[in-house]
């Protein structure tokens, strides 16, 4: 079974620039996640998708970070402007269905804002 | 809202040594709970998970976890640590549909 892949693994960017990330997860998981890990703390929820409808955007700072899954596949998550707190791993993860168990994660994208 | 607390942010022992890693959590519904491992580069792994029944939970790679209600705690054990267990440990309690961890547990592990 293929992991949940994401892309790029590493970007720099300078602060007020924009950038975007992406994540196929498995095939056939219904539900997405979106994380945002900072160095040395754990993984904080971003956002949340069942399908391709929001579940969870509680913890999703609005003003800059937007997100998308079309088809209920594939997700996107867009930071516009950066800033350098927003330094961190990208991980994106996904499970059968809302409520599961069973998350995988992907590798995740380092994200450097200079 | 639910939180999870991890006790140890770093902790440094010698192959062979005992290990517990300490978990406690809050929220006032039914918990499921999950030990993640990140090891050095690589992503977040599942160790083991608790959603009913026996409380003491075997994982893979020789770890295993207890959960206990009434201390709202899942601490992590293993026997006998290796050098290749030198990683991360997360803690992570799912409530209300979310995921959520705790700020993680640095292990080195020296030969």
């Amino acid at each position: 079974e293929a992991g949940v892949a994401q892309s790029p693994r590493y970007k720099i960017i300078e602060k007020r620039q924009s950038v975007a990330f992406w994540c196929n997860p498995i095939s056939g998981h219904a539900t997405l996640y979106w994380y945002q890990q900072i160095l040395g703390q754990g993984p904080k929820l971003l956002i949340q998708f069942q399908n391709n409808g929001v579940v969870d955007d509680s913890q999703l700072p609005k003003d800059r970070f937007s997100a998308e899954r079309l088809k209920g596949v594939d997700s996107t998550l867009k930071i516009q402007p950066a800033k350098l707190e927003d330094s961190a791993v990208y991980l994106c993860a996904s499970s059968p269905e809302r409520g599961s168990g069973g998350y995988t994660f992907g590798s995740g994208t380092r994200l450097t804002v200079v | 809202a639910q939180s999870v607390s991890q006790h140890n942010h770093h902790v440094i022992l010698s192959e062979a040594a005992s290990l517990e890693l300490g978990c406690n959590y809050s929220y006032g519904g039914t918990v499921n709970l999950f030990w993640y491992v990140q090891y050095p580069g690589q992503h977040l792994q599942l160790l083991l998970k608790y959603f009913s029944g026996d409380p003491l939970v075997k994982g893979i790679k020789g770890f295993e976890a207890e959960f206990i209600k009434s201390k709202f705690s899942f601490n992590l054990r293993k026997p006998s640590v290796q050098w290749s267990d030198t990683a991360e440990y997360f803690c992570a309690v799912r409530g209300y549909n979310k995921l959520i961890f705790g700020a993680g547990t640095r292990l080195a592990v020296h030969p």
